[in-house]
């Protein structure tokens, strides 16, 4: 069983409009990280939190992405408006110490902008 | 900094063939090292790990070691099959912080 669930699995939606992925651990982690991996390339950290608190957002494009994390277990990451640009998979990842401080990762949501 | 760098790819390999691809890492302190695997459409599984230097991680028939003389960490199989067709990431952590970093990737096709 995949230790992190993500919805949607796929997702295409219009330039300009507004999209949100959601992550659920399957367990309470410390630490939750949301990263972008474009066809072809390694994956980007776009957030990274511990607990609540994000610990690491200087990727992450604020004037249109969003994330949270409000009770620190479950998170959204939100696209406001989507550009073309921004097709990619979405990837959401766990860490902690209960995990051998290894991340793993989810099973991803792809995004195509139109 | 922090960075790591693997091999360009595509890598081609007939079935039963022997399988390198090469890490590097630069890294302060003592991180622990990864490799990671992406199957099409999917996210990316661990594979293997090391967390100090000498550590040879395995699974599945892959192996790698942690050498800290020349900060590598290449990624090796005896004979590989075609179900190994996939995308192969190098990363490392650096425990403070629970801060990962990841290579490129290398796609690697494995042909009958």
């Amino acid at each position: 069983e995949a230790e992190v669930a993500q919805s949607p699995r796929y997702k295409i939606t219009e330039k300009s409009q507004a999209v949100a992925f959601w992550c659920d651990p399957i367990s309470g982690h410390a630490t939750l990280y949301w990263y972008r991996q474009i066809l072809g390339q390694g994956p980007e950290l776009l957030v990274q939190f511990q607990d609540e608190s994000v610990v690491d957002d200087s990727q992450l494009p604020k004037d249109r992405f969003s994330a949270e994390r409000l009770k620190g277990v479950d998170s959204t990451l939100k696209i406001q408006p989507a550009e073309l640009g921004d097709s990619a998979m979405y990837l959401c990842a766990i860490s902690g110490q209960d995990r051998g401080n290894t991340i793993y990762f989810g099973e991803g949501s792809w995004l195509t902008v139109v | 900094g922090n960075s790591v760098t693997q091999m360009e790819g595509p890598v081609t390999l007939s079935e039963e063939a022997f399988l390198t691809i090469n890490c590097t890492y630069t890294a302060t302190g003592y991180p622990s090292l990864f490799w990671y695997v992406q199957y099409p459409g999917e996210g990316l599984q661990l594979l293997l790990k090391a967390t100090k230097a000498d550590d040879k991680g395995s699974n599945k028939g892959f192996e790698a070691t942690y050498r800290k003389e020349t900060t590598s960490f290449h990624l090796e199989k005896g004979s590989v099959q075609v179900s190994d067709s996939a995308v192969y990431f190098c990363a490392l952590s650096r425990n403070t912080g629970n801060q990962f970093y990841f290579g490129t990737g290398t796609s690697l096709t494995v042909i009958p």
